[in-house]
């Protein structure tokens, strides 16, 4: 109950189309859902977070879905560009931090 | 105003040894959090730290341990270290607890292997 499950496992996307990640968790105790991006070498960094109280979060090219009855979410990446390759994370917050299992994404210039 | 700093970038030790990682959090913040991520994995909770005191756990064996100073920096300690320790340790600090003081940011890490 405490896993946030991931897909896909890894995504290749041209220059300038969308990139969507997606998430779904299990607890209902969780109430803060953000998403990290991390290079290689690096530590992960905070792109955006939501709220279950909201259905949609932008923040530049990057958008936050959320289905609070299904309990998903997802990451939408606009203009897609070769810098964003990188691994994303989803994590959920209740008591703790649950990450996901990352998807590695590819954009192809 | 810095950002989150972790001490040493990498380290390799003998099964068996004991380790201690540091970590600096970013200035404001008075929690910390401790995550091992394993190559190609997420990273997963260890515990974290809210004003010296430990607040909540994740599923690790009690030698792993820590610590959190006045001035709100933190230790890992790692004991009798097994070749499944090998992984990147990171440390994230936080405002608060509640609401926007959940926002973590994490330090760069610090890649421990266990030979």
């Amino acid at each position: 109950q405490q896993q946030v499950k991931q897909s896909p496992q890894s995504l290749i996307v041209q220059k300038g189309g969308i990139s969507i990640i997606n998430c779904a968790y299990e607890n209902t105790a969780f109430d803060y859902f953000p998403w990290y991006q991390q290079f290689p070498g690096k530590g992960p960094a905070l792109l955006i977070a939501i709220r279950p109280d909201v259905s949609e979060k932008k923040e530049g090219r990057f958008t936050i879905s959320f289905n609070k009855s299904a309990k998903q979410f997802s990451l939408h990446i606009m203009d897609s560009q070769p810098g964003d390759s990188a691994t994303y994370f989803c994590a959920a917050n209740g008591q703790n931090f649950v990450f996901g299992p990352g998807t590695r994404l590819s954009v192809l210039p | 105003e810095t950002g989150v700093t972790q001490s040493p970038t990498h380290l390799i030790k003998t099964r068996g040894q004991q380790v201690t990682l540091r970590c600096s959090s970013q200035s404001g913040h008075n929690t910390v959090s401790w995550y091992q991520q394993a190559l190609g994995q997420g990273p997963q909770f260890i515990f974290q730290y809210y004003r010296e005191e430990e607040n909540g756990r994740g599923n690790f064996p009690p030698r792993f341990s820590g610590l959190q100073f006045p001035n709100y920096s933190s230790e890992l300690n790692v004991n009798a270290l097994e070749l499944d320790d090998s992984a990147l340790y990171l440390c994230a600090s936080s405002p608060g607890l509640a609401g926007v003081g959940r926002e973590q940011y994490f330090g760069p890490g610090t890649r421990l292997t266990v030979t």
